[in-house]
């Protein structure tokens, strides 16, 4: 059963934008966290936001986590071509993490 | 270097046969996953271990199965039962905090075709 569910499907936005993805899930969880994938490669961990947190910032990242409505937003500021990629949540409910679909940016130059 | 080594980066399965995708990590993570993604798709998880000897199934373990005979070695077997093996199969670990599993490293992926 997919638990996140990350929105929007797909982002185009122009190079220097910021860009926000959002991610809802269905029951309690420890953690959430968002991970990057450049195509056809392993993902790479981001950032982790524990359940008792509500912001967290690493770099031009900045994570919110809001559990009464169930949900998570990532904000990429500055973008740049380098931001290119899949970006998936994963939630931890108890012993293992499981993902959401993703969402697709492409960074226009 | 630490990480997680995925082996063979391309695999060929032909009608019948069963094929084995290692995976090995020299992290000392207790925890190992594995995961299918399909083109565009989410990671689902096949199976993971949180200790040697012992691992539970996780959505679409129907097909596959595993071992952990060793903290570092996690080698995933897609039998002849997978009827639509075609995939990319990434294998991950991590260490396990109090309050639940922590940051996953994963492996670079094996990309499994049928011939």
């Amino acid at each position: 059963s997919q638990q996140g569910e990350e929105d929007p499907q797909a982002l185009s936005i122009q190079e220097g934008e910021n860009a926000t993805m959002n991610c809802s899930y269905k029951t309690s969880i420890n953690n959430l966290q968002w991970y990057r994938q450049n195509s056809g490669r392993g993902l790479v961990h981001l950032i982790l936001i524990r359940s008792n947190e509500r912001e967290k910032h690493s770099g031009r990242l900045r994570v919110t986590l809001d559990t009464s409505k169930k949900s998570s937003s990532l904000l990429i500021t500055a973008s740049r071509a380098a931001d290119t990629a899949s970006y998936f949540c994963a939630t931890v409910p108890d012993d293992k993490i499981i993902f959401g679909k993703g969402t697709r940016l492409h960074i226009l130059p | 270097d630490g990480g997680i080594t995925q082996s063979p980066k391309y695999l060929f399965r032909k009608e019948g046969q069963n094929v084995t995708l290692s995976c090995e990590q020299n992290l000392n993570h207790d925890a190992m996953y594995w995961y299918r993604q399909d083109p565009g798709q989410g990671l689902r998880l096949i199976y993971y271990s949180q200790i040697v000897n012992d691992f539970q199934k996780g959505d679409i373990a129907e097909g596959y199965s595993v071992s952990r005979e060793k903290k570092e070695s996690f080698p995933l077997t897609v039998t002849s039962a997978q009827k639509n093996p075609t995939a990319f199969y990434l294998c991950a670990s991590s260490g396990t905090g109090v309050a639940g599993a922590e940051k996953l490293f994963f492996g670079s992926g094996t990309q499994l075709s049928v011939l």
